[in-house]
C-alpha cells in the first residue's frame, strides 16, 4: 500500500515569491491534514479536510496561505507571498474515520 | 483547549539500556487517545505506540511500552534494550475521541531528542 505522497521534498525560494505543495493521501482516507513543523518543534495543524470540505482552518494564515482539496482526494497548499518566517517543514497526513493518522515525508521550505 | 507538554528537550541512553521519555497533558475530556511518534532526522514521522484513555492496561509494542496515569495526566514512553536506530525526535500527541470539529486534530508536544550511545 502506498503511503502519503508529498512533492516537492525540498524547496528554496526568495521571499515574496509564491510556492505550492502537493499531497496525495492514502487511497480511501477521507481526512487530510496539513501541518507545519518549525525547527525543533512539534507539528501544528494548519488545516484539516473531511473529504473536500475544510472543517478546521482556524490556524491557517488566510492572508497569504490557501489550500484546496478538489474532488476530495489530493490537496494543494499555497503560500503567496512567502515570508522568511514561513521556512519550515510542511507535513501532510491522512486518516480514515477514527483511524490511525499516517504522515507523509514532508516538504522542507527555505525562504531566503 | 488541550495541551501536551514535554519538558525534557534532550535525553541520552547507552545502547542496550532502558530509557523513559516523559509527557504530560491537559484536557477536560474523558475519552481520548495518546500517541508517541518517532521522527528520525530528515525522515517522516511514524507512529510508535497508541493508548486509548478508557483502557487501563498500558500499551506495549515490542521494546516500547507506556506508563499511562490518567488521573495524573501523565503518559511516559519506555524504550527497553535501546538500539542505535532508536535515535530520533520523539513526540507525544493527543487526540480527542470525538471525530468532529477541531477535536479531531493531533496536538503535539515540542518533542524530545533521544541520542543512543554505542
Amino acid at each position: 500500500e502506498a503511503g502519503v505522497v508529498q512533492s516537492p521534498r525540498y524547496k528554496i525560494i526568495e521571499k515574496k515569491q509564491p510556492v505550492a505543495f502537493w499531497c496525495n493521501p492514502i487511497s480511501g482516507h477521507n481526512t487530510l491534514y496539513w501541518y507545519r513543523q518549525n525547527l525543533g518543534q512539534g507539528p501544528e495543524l494548519l488545516i484539516r479536510y473531511e473529504n473536500e470540505e475544510a472543517v478546521d482552518d482556524s490556524q491557517l494564515p488566510k492572508d497569504r496561505f490557501s489550500a484546496e482539496r478538489l474532488k476530495g482526494v489530493d490537496s494543494t497548499l499555497k503560500i503567496q507571498p512567502a515570508e522568511l518566517g514561513d521556512s519550515a517543514v510542511y507535513l501532510c497526513a491522512s486518516s480514515s474515520y477514527r483511524g490511525r493518522v499516517f504522515f507523509g515525508p514532508g516538504t522542507r521550505l527555505t525562504v531566503l | 483547549a488541550q495541551t501536551v507538554t514535554q519538558s525534557q528537550p534532550e535525553m541520552s541512553v547507552q545502547e542496550a539500556e532502558t530509557v523513559t521519555l516523559s509527557c504530560t497533558y491537559d484536557t477536560s475530556e474523558s475519552d481520548y487517545y495518546l500517541f508517541w511518534y518517532k521522527q528520525p532526522p530528515s525522515r517522516q514521522m511514524i507512529l510508535v505506540i497508541r493508548q486509548e484513555a478508557y483502557k487501563q492496561q498500558n500499551a506495549t509494542e515490542n521494546r516500547f511500552s507506556v506508563n499511562f496515569q490518567k488521573a495524573a495526566k501523565s503518559f511516559s514512553l519506555k524504550i527497553s534494550d535501546s538500539q542505535l536506530g532508536d535515535a530520533a525526535m520523539y513526540f507525544c500527541a493527543y487526540r480527542s475521541a470525538r471525530v468532529t470539529g477541531a477535536n479531531s486534530k493531533l496536538t503535539f508536544g515540542k518533542g524530545i531528542t533521544l541520542s543512543v550511545r554505542p
